[in-house]
């Protein structure tokens, strides 16, 4: 079954510090993965995709990902974290039969200046 | 920059009552989908929806839920008989070309809280 693990709820960072929201996947085929950012009281944005190619993908407002096939992650970095920053993030993967995204819990970021 | 719309955002009714959600997708999106999010929970898939036909749906597409693009912009959830659980934020995607194999992006609308009481 496929599955997305976000393995915390809340990660916090001090501005201007790098910051890392983990993500794993499982999923039986091709894996398609993305990152999708949530404000409060806002829809979900997209953020990045891995598709297949770089395994370090770029996204908007200077968020990048690295996906790691043997260790099946799809991690969210940023080297200089913002306190804009903060909000919850979502890791969701789809393979090659699967119109679905399935989704991880999320993280809360939580940036202090 | 074109974006999915929901209205409305805030809806509140009784149990057992109808009610439908609206969801105007990207205009030159030809894949629909919605998903919801109960409080403090994941977000789960509830249908796809491609040249007017359901592609995929999940458990909780059940009897008492439809889609529908009744012209050619909307794209509605109807519950036919609102219980307590299906209190949930419910978001609204669309996608260029979607279905299996293919690498396109959701893009979401803003969603619509529903509230049964």
């Amino acid at each position: 079954a496929q599955s997305v693990a976000q393995p915390e709820d809340q990660v916090n960072v001090a501005e201007g510090n790098p910051l890392t929201v983990k993500c794993t996947y499982s999923v039986s085929g091709n894996p398609y993965l993305f990152w999708y950012v949530q404000y409060p009281n806002r829809g979900l944005q997209f953020l990045l995709k891995y598709i297949t190619g770089d395994n370090l993908v770029k996204g908007s407002y200077g968020f990048e990902a690295e996906f790691n096939k043997s260790q099946t992650s799809f991690h969210l970095k940023k080297p200089s974290a913002l306190v804009s920053d903060s909000a919850l993030y979502f890791c969701a993967v789809r393979d090659d039969s699967n119109y679905q995204l399935i989704w991880g819990a999320g993280t809360k970021l939580i940036i202090k200046p | 920059e074109p974006e999915v719309t929901q209205t409305p955002s805030h809806q509140v009714t009784q149990m057992g009552q109808e009610v439908i959600l609206r969801c105007v997708p990207i205009s030159n999106h030809l894949y629909f989908y919605w998903y919801r999010q109960i409080l403090g929970q994941k977000v789960e898939f509830l249908v796809s929806f491609y040249n007017n036909e359901i592609s995929e749906k999940s458990e909780i597409f059940d009897d008492q839920f439809s889609v529908e693009r009744p012209d050619g912009s909307n794209f509605t959830l109807k519950i036919r008989s609102t219980k307590l659980e299906d209190s949930a934020m419910y978001f609204c995607a669309s996608e260029t070309s979607g279905g299996a194999g293919v690498t396109d992006t959701q893009y979401f609308g803003p969603g619509t809280r529903l509230t049964v009481l």
